[in-house]
C-alpha cells in the first residue's frame, strides 16, 4: 500500500497570504489528523476529520481550518498568514478497524516571510 | 491531564553502545503507547507500540515494554548504529469524547558517531 503523501513539500509565503496543505491517506483509512511541529512547541494536534466531519478540534485560531473529501482526502488551509506559523505540518491517517495507529507522512514545510 | 514525558537530549553515542531513552506518562484509564522515529528532513515512522500493561513492543532491534506500576515506557537498544541518528517521540493514545487522541512528548535526539 502507498504511505502517507503530502503536497507540496516546500512552500515559501509571506505574511497576511493564505495557504491549502493537502493529504492523501493511506488507501482505505478514514480518519486523517493533523499537526504543527515547530522546534520551541514540539508537536502539536491541529484537528481530526473522520468520514467528512471533524471529530477533534487542538488549540489553535479560526485561522487554522481544514476540511475532508468523501475519498477521504484532505486539506488544511491557514488564512492570514504570520510569521510564528511557519512549521513542518504533518497528517497522518489511521483506521478504526486496524486500532487507529497513526501512521504519517513527510510533511509540508511552510517558510513565512 | 494526559501527557508524555520524555528525557532531554540531545543524546550522544558511540556506535554498538547501548541506549536508554525514558519515557514516562500520566493517563486515566488504560493508553496505548507508542514510540515514533523521525529521521532528518522527513515525516514521523511508527518504530513501535504496545497497547496494554506488560506488552513489549519491539522493531529492528528497539524494545520498550508497557509498564503500569511505573507509568513508564522506556526505548532501548542493545547496540546502536550511525543510522539510528535521529530524533525520538514517546506518544500516548487515549480515548475522549468517543474519539482517539494523540500526545506527544518534546522528542529526544540521538546521535551516533562512528
Amino acid at each position: 500500500k502507498a504511505g502517507v503523501t503530502q503536497t507540496p513539500r516546500y512552500l515559501i509565503k509571506t505574511r497576511g497570504q493564505q495557504v491549502t496543505l493537502s493529504c492523501s491517506p493511506i488507501s482505505g483509512h478514514r480518519s486523517v489528523s493533523w499537526y504543527q511541529q515547530t522546534p520551541g512547541q514540539g508537536l502539536q494536534f491541529l484537528f481530526e476529520y473522520f468520514s467528512e466531519t471533524q471529530r477533534n478540534k487542538g488549540n489553535f485560531p479560526g485561522r487554522f481550518s481544514g476540511r475532508q473529501f468523501s475519498n477521504s482526502r484532505s486539506e488544511m488551509n491557514v488564512s492570514t498568514l504570520e510569521l510564528g506559523d511557519s512549521a513542518l505540518y504533518l497528517c497522518a491517517s489511521s483506521d478504526p478497524a486496524g486500532g487507529e495507529t497513526q501512521y504519517f507522512g513527510p510533511g509540508t514545510r511552510l517558510l513565512v516571510l | 491531564g494526559n501527557s508524555v514525558t520524555q528525557m532531554e537530549g540531545p543524546v550522544t553515542l558511540s556506535e554498538e553502545a547501548f541506549l536508554t531513552i525514558n519515557c514516562t506518562y500520566t493517563a486515566t484509564g488504560y493508553p496505548s503507547l507508542f514510540w515514533y522515529v523521525q529521521y532528518p528532513g522527513e515525516g514521523l515512522q511508527l518504530l513501535l507500540k504496545a497497547t496494554k500493561a506488560d506488552d513489549k513492543g519491539s522493531n529492528k532491534g528497539f524494545e520498550a515494554t508497557y509498564r503500569k506500576e511505573t507509568t513508564s515506557f522506556h526505548l532501548e537498544k542493545g547496540s546502536v548504529q550511525v543510522s539510528d541518528s535521529a530524533v525520538y517521540f514517546c506518544a500516548l493514545r487515549f480515548s475522549q469524547g468517543g474519539s482517539e487522541k494523540l500526545v506527544f512528548g518534546k522528542g529526544t535526539k540521538l546521535t551516533v558517531n562512528p
